[in-house]
Formats: C-alpha cells, structure tokens, sequence
C-alpha cells in the first residue's frame, strides 16, 4: 500500500491568515501521463467529505479560488489564501494512482 | 442533477448479516466508479473498495478484503456494501462516492450509519 503522511495534524489559524497542509506519500504519484494522482477532500463538522483538489492541483467545480494545491511526486501542498469561518473541519489527501486508494491521518483546521 | 442517497441508519448483533446502498441518479451509472469509505466514531476515513458497474471490476483495500463485498445492480443503478457476519468493529458510519481517477471523488452520499453494539 501507499502510505500517506500530512503535516500538521493540528492547524488553529486566525481568519484572513493563510494556512498549508503539507502530504506525503510512500512512492511517486507522478503518472507516465504527466499527472500527480493525488485529492484533497474537506470534511466540515457532521458532513460528508467533499472534493476540493483533484490530479493534485485542479479545483473541483464550485470550490473557491482561495484554495490551491501544488506539488509533485511524493511531496503535496493544499494552501489557503485567506482562511475563512467557514474552512474549518478535517482536510485530507487520497492517493488515487494505485488501487487500493488510501488516505492520509487528516488534518484538524480550526479557527483560532 | 447528480445524487447518490443511502440507505437509512442501521442497528444489527454481532454475527447478523446486513447490506446497505447507494442509488446513483442524474448521471450515466455504468461510466463512473462507486468507491466506499469508512469512518469509524471520531476516526478518520478509510478507503474499502470501489466498483465499476460497466463490467463489475471490484478492487479492495487488503484491510477489507475478505470482510466485506461490493456489489451493483446496474438495474436500479444501485451499489451495495454487505457484510456476511458482523463485528462491534463495523460499527461506523459508511460512505459511497463517485470516481474516476481523472476527476476525483465529486459526489458523496449522506452516509450510513451501522452500530453493532457489542
């Protein structure tokens, strides 16, 4: 299996300031086709998860543009411009390159 | 408009057997995987399986494989999570998604949730 580590596990920010997430993953989720296998998923408190970040750096359709990610191989970042009220719950990686998928510990966002 | 509804909550015995679903709408069921995640009381998610209902092409975690089945019925456009004997450790609550590795996990259903008190 992939396994997949993120960084910090706890993430009090203040509103308006910005905060990363950083991923990890055991092997490469670089693709021969150029694309990084890799999600982001929100859980906001009592909800299902939604997609936030898919192929490591496409937005998924309604997300707004204050979130972004990056990176490539074994090494992911989910950033937020400015933090808003609204961002906070648990926010995790997938790795979607190998079956069987797997996801990341997840990270805690909470409002300082 | 795309949505996957799950069954309702459900309390079982330890040993019962029980199968929950997933009915897909709003989209063309066979052309997208249905993935299933558990999150057990105040733990994060966990990915099981996943299932493609054009040919039922089944994959599962090595955690799961072997305690659970995932099944369609392209029918009724219905994917199903079943367990044939059941354990205090099931109880969670059990999502369905859609997929495609191209496009994410774009639609979740609202959760199940199984308690099987021990």
């Amino acid at each position: 299996d992939i396994v997949m580590t993120q960084s910090p596990l706890s993430l009090p920010v203040t509103p308006g300031e910005p905060a990363s997430i950083s991923c990890r993953s055991s092997q490469s989720l670089l693709h021969t086709d150029g694309n990084n296998y890799l999600d982001w998923y929100l859980q906001k408190p009592g909800k299902s998860p939604q997609l936030l970040i898919y192929l490591g750096s496409n937005r998924a359709s309604g997300v707004p543009d204050r979130f972004s990610g990056s990176g490539s191989g074994t090494d992911f970042t989910l950033k937020i411009r400015r933090v808003e009220a609204e961002d906070v719950g648990l926010y995790y990686c997938m790795q979607v390159l190998q079956m069987a998928y797997t996801f990341g510990q997840g990270t805690k966002l909470e409002i300082k | 408009e795309v949505q996957l509804v799950q069954s309702g909550a459900e309390v079982k015995k330890p040993g019962e057997s029980l199968k929950i679903s997933c009915k897909a709408s709003g989209y063309w069921f066979i052309s997208y995987w249905i993935g299933w995640v558990r999150q057990m009381p105040g733990k994060g998610l966990e990915w099981m399986g996943i299932i493609y209902p054009r040919d039922s092409d089944t994959r599962y975690s090595p955690s799961f494989q072997g305690r659970v089945s995932i099944s369609v019925d392209e029918s009724s456009n219905t994917a199903y999570l079943q367990w044939s004997s059941l354990r205090a450790s099931d109880t969670a609550i059990y999502y369905c998604a859609r997929h495609t590795p191209q496009t994410g996990s774009d639609y979740w259903g609202q959760g199940t949730l199984v308690t099987v008190p021990s």
